[in-house]
């Protein structure tokens, strides 16, 4: 158990639907990420919120929209996905300023038909 | 040619083996990152390093600033460390953001 959950662990959608992934940290950190693992890459880097703001976008495209109402949660919600965004999502949270270690969640396996 | 790079890309070893797997980058960093990831995805960072050596259990990373390297060593090697280990640097110059290693599958059989 990392402090961090994400849930669902996995969800199968179509192109036309509109889902969340959530993520909750239970270790007091100020900075919460969203990556994206796809087959056979390395993980890439979507958004960073230190302190609920957002201050990275790595040009991810506007159907992922991040959502951070606080320092411990973190939604990723997504609409009109393509099948090429079927990959494994991975929420982790740092404590920006000292140490810096991530901690990750399990991840959500996400499936788009 | 990615930032980071990682030999070897797939490793099979017996148990009770001595393993090595390496990592090198091209930027200045300012910490090293070893992860570990295990079927279904979930990751653990093992280790941050920035100079120097750490430990934990069978455990052991290094790091040379100089030569833009770092390995990770496993002892007596068991099954249950069978997993991808991935390396990840932060530059001197990306503030929070990590670049990854395409990681490297290591099967440790009994």
């Amino acid at each position: 158990e990392t402090g961090v959950t994400q849930t669902p662990r996995h969800l199968v959608m179509g192109m036309t639907n509109k889902k969340s992934l959530k993520c909750e940290q239970h270790l007091g950190h100020n900075a919460m990420y969203w990556y994206k693992q796809s087959a056979k890459k390395p993980l890439e880097l979507m958004f960073v919120y230190n302190f609920k703001e957002q201050t990275e976008n790595n040009s991810v495209p506007s159907r992922f929209s991040p959502e951070c109402p606080n320092s411990s949660h973190l939604f990723l919600h997504l609409h009109t996905l393509q099948p090429e965004d079927s990959a494994l999502y991975l929420c982790a949270s740092s404590q920006v300023g000292h140490n810096e270690k991530l901690f990750f969640g399990s991840g959500t396996q996400l499936s788009v038909l | 040619k990615n930032e980071v790079e990682q030999s070897p890309q797939n490793l099979t070893a017996q148990e009770g083996e001595f393993i090595t797997i390496n990592c090198s980058y091209s930027v200045g960093i300012s910490a090293l990152h070893w992860l570990q990831q295990h079927p279904g995805g979930g990751i653990v960072s093992l280790f941050m390093l920035s100079s120097g050596k750490k430990k934990h259990g069978r455990l052991i990373a290094t790091i040379n600033i100089q030569e833009k390297h770092s390995s990770l060593h496993i002892t007596a090697s068991h099954p249950r460390d069978s997993a991808v280990y991935i390396c990840a640097v932060r530059s001197e110059t990306s503030g929070s953001r990590l670049t990854f290693g395409e990681g490297t599958q290591l099967t440790v059989n009994p």
